[in-house]
């Protein structure tokens, strides 16, 4: 129980491009989705925190016009690096937590897979 | 906000030794202290974690340790085995935000 899935896994594309990563609780209801960024050999940064059916809420630094966050469901939330460029390569991890995931309590965070995106 | 601070940054041991990787974080607000195990390339493993009303906690062959007074946890694993190696992280929770220490490299030599 408790699994949360990420697609696509790798993604390239061209500078200028924008880019869709979807995060999904496959067997729970995720209140609240988290979005992080991990370069290489580094630790993981929070993005935004997202909760269903409002805004997110994003940590200082990241831009909320690049880096677009919609919870529209309590399984879905979707991470859009608009316009993207060599500098925005990097891992990106999303996690969800729930009362009901697996016993754990709201603060028990499951990570997805970690879309590996890489701008030419 | 929350600072987490890990230590060391690569730690290298013989199989069969033991491995500790001690965290100190900033904020007394935080009351959910997670470690994570995380291989190249792959996802964060929750391997074991504690909240801030236990000291200690243990799951075979790993143990975390919690001083809220001095607020620093600490993750050990005995009887280390070459699949340990990986990166593990520190994490501390304020309000179900977490916030990551640094990362510890972690090589367990046969």
């Amino acid at each position: 129980g408790a699994v949360v899935s990420q697609h696509p896994s790798r993604v390239i594309c061209k500078s200028g491009t924008s880019v869709k990563i979807e995060c999904r609780s496959l067997d729970f209801q995720a209140t609240t989705m988290f979005w992080y960024r991990q370069f290489p050999k580094q630790s993981l940064m929070l993005m935004a925190t997202s909760n269903e059916g409002s805004k997110a809420t994003y940590e200082q630094g990241v831009e909320k016009d690049k880096f677009l966050i919609n919870h529209a469901s309590l399984t879905l939330s979707t991470l859009t690096v608009t316009s993207a460029h060599p500098e925005d390569s990097s891992f990106y991890i999303c996690s969800a937590s729930s009362a009901g995931a697996e016993g754990g309590g709201t603060d028990t965070q499951y990570f997805g897979p970690g879309t590996r995106l890489t701008v030419l | 906000g929350e600072n987490v601070e890990q230590h060391p940054s690569t730690l290298s041991v013989q199989e069969g030794d033991s491995a500790v990787i001690k965290c100190t974080y900033s904020d007394s607000a935080s009351n959910y202290f997670p470690w994570y195990k995380q291989e190249l390339g792959k996802r964060p493993q929750l391997i074991i974690d504690i909240r801030s009303n236990v000291g200690e906690k243990k799951d075979q062959r790993i143990a975390v340790t919690l001083n809220k007074t001095a607020k620093h946890f600490s993750l050990h694993i005995t009887e280390t085995q070459p699949e340990d190696s990986a990166v593990y992280f520190c994490a501390a929770s304020s309000y179900g935000k977490l916030t990551f220490g640094q990362g510890t490299i972690l090589t367990v030599h046969p």
